[in-house]
């Protein structure tokens, strides 16, 4: 079946712009996490939904990012003001269940460079 | 877990060999622990995984070993090939707290010498 699609696959932003991110979890997977990945470096959450419950929104770094996910599905993260520091790979995952245990399926990711 | 940049730690093996990549992680709470792959432009691929209750998990050509006494995960792959040359990423949990995400390590990279 399909995985966790993201898209775009890249995107080149100036300095100040907003930028969207889409994800597409995998049909039926109740939980969607949002990760960064900076050149080399390993995953930093960013934010959790599940369900109809409140997102756990701890890792994001600013309030200039801010995510939803409609209809319990799709999930756009958004930024605001880009900063160049901002540029990275943005990953998002999906697992089947509410529980940590639940192995999570990452998608491809969005390269995003802000120059 | 600590970010060491651009300079991952890497192993360098020959085709045939087995390999073992280490990994710290400091949270005595965390119960659940994910071994997975990265290779160059494609998320990260779930390898094999290992609940705290366990000490040992094999799958095909890969073993996960856990101490949790000195906090230590290692993934062993047997007889290596070119196609395992990719970042390993360990990564835990602690699977009932509010916190539901993985908690990552900074990664190791594998070369495979054919």
């Amino acid at each position: 079946g399909a995985g966790v699609s993201q898209s775009p696959s890249n995107k080149v932003t100036e300095k100040g712009k907003d930028v969207e991110l889409r994800c597409d979890p995998i049909s039926g997977h109740t939980a969607l996490y949002w990760y960064r990945q900076s050149l080399g470096q390993g995953l930093e959450f960013l934010i959790y939904f599940q369900g109809n419950s409140a997102p756990d929104k701890s890792g994001l770094p600013s309030d200039r990012f801010s995510a939803e996910r409609t209809g319990g599905s799709v999930s756009t993260l958004t930024i605001q003001r880009t900063q160049q520091e901002d540029s990275a790979v943005y990953l998002c995952a999906s697992s089947p269940v509410s529980s940590g245990t639940d192995t999570q399926y990452f998608g491809p990711g969005t390269r995003l460079t802000v120059l | 877990g600590e970010s060491v940049g651009l300079h991952l730690p890497t192993l360098s093996v020959q085709e045939g060999d087995n390999s073992i990549i280490n990994c710290a992680y400091s949270n005595s709470a965390s119960d659940y622990f994910i071994w997975y792959k990265q290779e160059s432009g494609k998320g990260p691929q779930f390898i094999i995984d290992i609940r705290s209750n366990m000490d040992k998990r094999q799958g095909q050509r890969v073993t996960v070993l856990l101490n949790k006494t000195v906090k230590h995960l290692s993934l062993q792959i047997a007889a290596t090939q070119p196609g395992d040359s990719a970042v390993y990423f360990c990564a835990e949990n602690i699977g009932d707290t509010g916190r539901r995400a993985l908690t990552f390590g900074s990664g190791t990279r594998l070369q495979v010498q054919p």
